[in-house]
């Protein structure tokens, strides 16, 4: 079963909007990682984000992390044309268990920015 | 450039074929992971190799094989008893134990079908 679930599944906004997205997950985590895909490409890290931290930047980016409520959210600010992609979340396995090292993925929210 | 290659970028199966997809990796690192996608759904983990000579199963490796001679190379075999091969198909690597939880940095994948 995936670990982390996004929503919402789908999220079409204007230019210059803010689009927010948000995971979900079941087990304690040591971190949380975000990363993006345009259509028919290979993922790319956005940010990792630790259980410890409640909030993280980068650029346009905002992460946050409430671990009491097991959910994070992606926030991208002023958006463009460009960010148009699919995003997903993924939570790795605890150390000691059999799933470490594995990153689980959810099934992602398909960002779409129109100009 | 350190990266991950992926090949060939479009692969056609034939019935009862097995094929074999490429991942190599200059980025020295030592886990590799193959994950398949299936159009609008998150990744899932077919097998992962966290150092040389060394692989486990993943959520769905019946059907598929892989060998790890090389740090640099992680190939993957769809075989003829994976009847629903076609999907998109991702190889990353990430820094792997001790320091396990690590972003993954991924190829840009293979899509392969069915003739």
């Amino acid at each position: 079963s995936q670990q982390g679930e996004e929503d919402p599944q789908a999220l079409s906004i204007q230019e210059g909007e803010n689009a927010t997205m948000n995971c979900s997950y079941k087990t304690s985590i040591n971190n949380l990682q975000w990363y993006r895909q345009n259509s028919g490409r290979g993922l790319v890290h956005l940010i990792l984000i630790r259980s410890n931290e409640r909030e993280k930047h980068s650029g346009r980016l905002r992460v946050t992390l409430d671990t009491s409520k097991k959910s994070s959210s992606l926030l991208i600010t002023a958006s463009r044309a460009a960010d148009t992609a699919s995003y997903f979340c993924a939570t790795p396995g605890r150390a000691g268990g059999t799933s470490y090292g594995k990153l689980t993925f959810g099934q992602g929210t398909i960002l779409t920015v129109h100009p | 450039d350190g990266g991950i290659t992926q090949s060939p970028k479009y692969l056609f199966r034939k019935e009862g074929q097995n094929v074999t997809l490429s991942c190599e990796q200059n980025l020295n690192h030592d886990a590799m992971y193959w994950y398949r996608q299936d159009p609008g759904q998150g990744l899932r983990l077919i097998y992962y190799s966290q150092i040389v000579n060394d692989f486990q199963k993943g959520d769905i490796a019946e059907g598929y094989s892989v060998s790890r001679e090389k740090k640099e190379s992680f190939p993957l075999t769809v075989t003829s008893a994976q009847k629903n091969p076609t999907a998109f198909y991702l190889c990353a690597s990430s820094i792997g134990q001790p320091r396990g939880n690590q972003p993954q940095h991924f190829g840009d994948g293979t899509r392969l079908s069915i003739l």
